[in-house]
This record gives C-alpha cells, sequence and structure tokens, in this order.
C-alpha cells in the first residue's frame, strides 16, 4: 500500500526566513508520481509541482525549490524568503499508476504540514 | 478559463438524511474524482469518473456513490448520512492521459447534525 509521511504538523517562522517542509513516501510501484499542494484558508488545493519516479532532477521555480531523492524515497520541499502570503497547510501527494481506459490516477496524501508565517 | 466549480459550498444536513453534491470541471477534462478531507483522516480518496464511468473507488461505504454525466460534470450522493461524514469534499478534474495534475474545487463543507 501507498504511504505518504508528513512529519512536521506545523512550523512557524518569521518572514523572510527559509523554510524546508519534508515529506517521505512508500510504494511498491517501480514507476509513480509525486506532488505538492498548498491550501489556503479557502479550501482550494492549489497545485505547486509534479514529478515522476524516473526524474530525479530537482528544480527551483521563483521562491520555491524541489529536492526528489529516490534513494531515501524523500520529496522536499523548500521556500526561500518566506512571505506572509505563504501561510497555508502543504500537502505532500503520490500517485499509482493510471488504471485502464485511460483514466487518471488517484492520490495518497500526507497529513499536511501547516505552515505560519509571521511578520 | 473558469476553475472547477463546487456547489453548494456549505451544507448542513441531519442525521439519515442523503445529500448531493455538484461538480463542474474545467471545460475539456474528461476525468472528475472525489475526496473527503477530515482532521481525523486527512485527505482521502472517493472515486474518479471517466466518460460517465467510474474507473476508480477508494475504500468508502457503498452510502457513497456517485456519477458522472455526459458533459463531464459530476455528482456525488451520500445516503443515510451520520455524524461521521462531516467533512470538507473536493473535487477534482484532468484532462485525459496520465501526465497531467489534478485541478481541484473549493470544495463543498458538509455538517452533519
Amino acid at each position: 500500500a501507498q504511504k505518504v509521511t508528513q512529519a512536521q504538523t506545523e512550523i512557524s517562522v518569521v518572514e523572510k526566513e527559509d523554510v524546508t517542509l519534508d515529506c517521505v513516501y512508500e510504494t511498491r510501484d517501480t514507476t509513480y508520481y509525486l506532488f505538492w499542494y498548498k491550501q489556503p484558508p479557502s479550501g482550494e488545493l492549489v497545485f505547486l509541482i509534479r514529478r515522476n519516479s524516473f526524474d530525479e532532477q530537482n528544480e527551483i521555480s521563483g521562491r520555491y525549490s524541489w529536492n526528489f531523492q529516490k534513494s531515501t524515497s524523500s520529496f522536499n520541499f523548500t521556500i526561500t524568503a518566506s512571505q506572509v502570503v505563504d501561510s497555508a497547510v502543504y500537502f505532500c501527494a503520490l500517485s499509482d499508476l493510471p488504471s485502464s481506459g485511460g483514466s487518471n490516477y488517484k492520490l495518497t496524501f500526507g497529513k499536511g504540514t501547516l505552515l505560519t508565517v509571521n511578520p | 478559463k473558469a476553475g472547477v466549480t463546487q456547489t453548494p459550498r456549505y451544507l448542513i444536513k441531519t442525521r439519515g438524511q442523503q445529500v448531493t453534491l455538484s461538480c463542474s470541471p474545467i471545460s475539456g477534462h474528461r476525468s472528475v474524482s472525489w475526496y473527503q478531507q477530515t482532521p481525523g483522516q486527512g485527505l482521502q480518496f472517493l472515486f474518479e469518473y471517466f466518460s460517465e464511468t467510474q474507473r476508480n473507488k477508494g475504500n468508502f461505504p457503498g452510502r457513497f456513490s456517485g456519477r458522472q454525466f455526459s458533459n463531464s460534470r459530476s455528482e456525488m450522493n451520500v445516503s443515510t448520512l451520520e455524524l461521521g461524514d462531516s467533512a470538507l469534499y473536493l473535487c477534482a478534474s484532468s484532462v485525459t492521459g496520465a501526465n497531467y495534475g489534478y485541478t481541484f474545487g473549493s470544495g463543498t463543507r458538509l455538517t452533519v447534525v
């Protein structure tokens, strides 16, 4: 069975600090996808990034960066120079392969990390 | 481009009643999935519909059902509501194919009293 663990329940930082959110996953599949989503108080899950299991190239996008390490089954997310608007719950998710018929995959989510950025 | 629209945003029901939630996907998206979010269990997959057929189902009792219409709009139904069904129900849509992420709606907050 698939499992995603986000050990950090809550993190509080002061604006402009860097913050890293940890994610560890378990799966028997050799091909899978990893995601990060952000959930602001409005409730909508906002897609941040998707990575497939055979692409371990790390990425930087503006203030966001991701560190995918297959050897340790980790997919960590870093916000550089955090801002108050970054305050939200962040979810790491893992997907299995799509089922037959052209449909998409289902996501297994971690419990989320509540990030509070204080001014 | 309009996002995923879920209606209603908030709902209060009594134990034993049934409820229907609606989801309109992004135009052109043919896959719709539903997730339940509760403080205790977190985000859990309910089911996925593609071309009006259920393709995938999570580990929920038969009281939870859904359907998808020819225009890709989807509804989910919960019968004989229990207090534990109180949750945020999120709908997500996607284009066909395996390499696209889901776009989520803002959800329907269901409270069972």
